[in-house]
């Protein structure tokens, strides 16, 4: 059981290119989440979804897009990089929306230079 | 505006001291949860409150939730080096996070 596997765990990028950061879950949780977070702070929400065809924004979300295919993926795809996106991404799932166990990712560690 | 503040922001202490940390909104949730996040890793559940008035107890963490739901706290007894991280609580709605408090355990 692999739980959330975020890829890459590393990634360089230059100012105004494009990426998608993958995330995927196997535990058939109905719940996906993306964060943020910048040094020495708590996590910021970017988008979330709680299921399959269904996403909405968090309270980061300009500059990023998401969407849910699928239970088991939900990718985040920065448009057009910028340094103020250089971060520490995070994503998450749990079996609902509420009071479920969130299982996180180990991260995308993404500096844009 | 942060929806959830934490206090305090940094926090170093001796083992075998007794710390607290606070979580505080200036709006009523139903239910919160409290994370302890290592360095290079995810979050990690620690404890989930549902009821104001709630206190429930892992080992030497006390956690407590408030009356009028807009408050919680985390008490750590004779702490360890192994505590040290940073301790996030959360709205459970959406998993939005307070700001954190990043605490440091020496020997």
């Amino acid at each position: 059981n692999a739980g959330v596997t975020q890829t890459p765990k590393f990634q360089v990028l230059k100012t105004g290119q494009s990426m998608t950061l993958q995330c995927a879950q196997d535990m058939n949780h109905e719940y996906m989440s993306w964060y943020r977070q910048d040094p020495g702070m708590g996590l910021r929400l970017i988008h979330y979804s709680v299921g399959a065809g269904i996403t909405d924004q968090g309270e980061v979300p300009n500059g990023y897009n998401v969407s849910r295919s699928t239970t088991e993926d939900f990718p985040l795809r920065l448009l057009s990089a910028a340094p103020s996106q250089t971060s520490v991404y995070f994503c998450a799932s749990s079996y609902r929306q509420g009071i479920t166990e969130a299982f996180f990712g180990q991260g995308t560690r993404l500096t844009v230079v | 505006t942060q929806l959830l503040e934490q206090s305090p922001q940094f926090l170093s202490i001796q083992e075998g001291e007794n710390l607290t940390v606070y979580c505080n909104s200036s709006s009523v949730f139903s239910s919160l949860q409290w994370y302890r996040q290592e360095p290079g890793e995810g979050p990690v559940l620690l404890v989930t409150v549902v009821t104001g008035g709630e206190v429930k107890k892992l080992k030497r963490l006390t956690f407590q939730f408030g009356d009028a739901r807009k408050d919680s706290s985390l008490h750590i007894t004779a702490a360890q080096t192994g505590d040290t991280g940073l301790y996030l609580c959360a709205i459970t709605d959406k998993l939005i996070f307070g700001t954190g408090t990043r605490l440091q355990v020496f020997p």
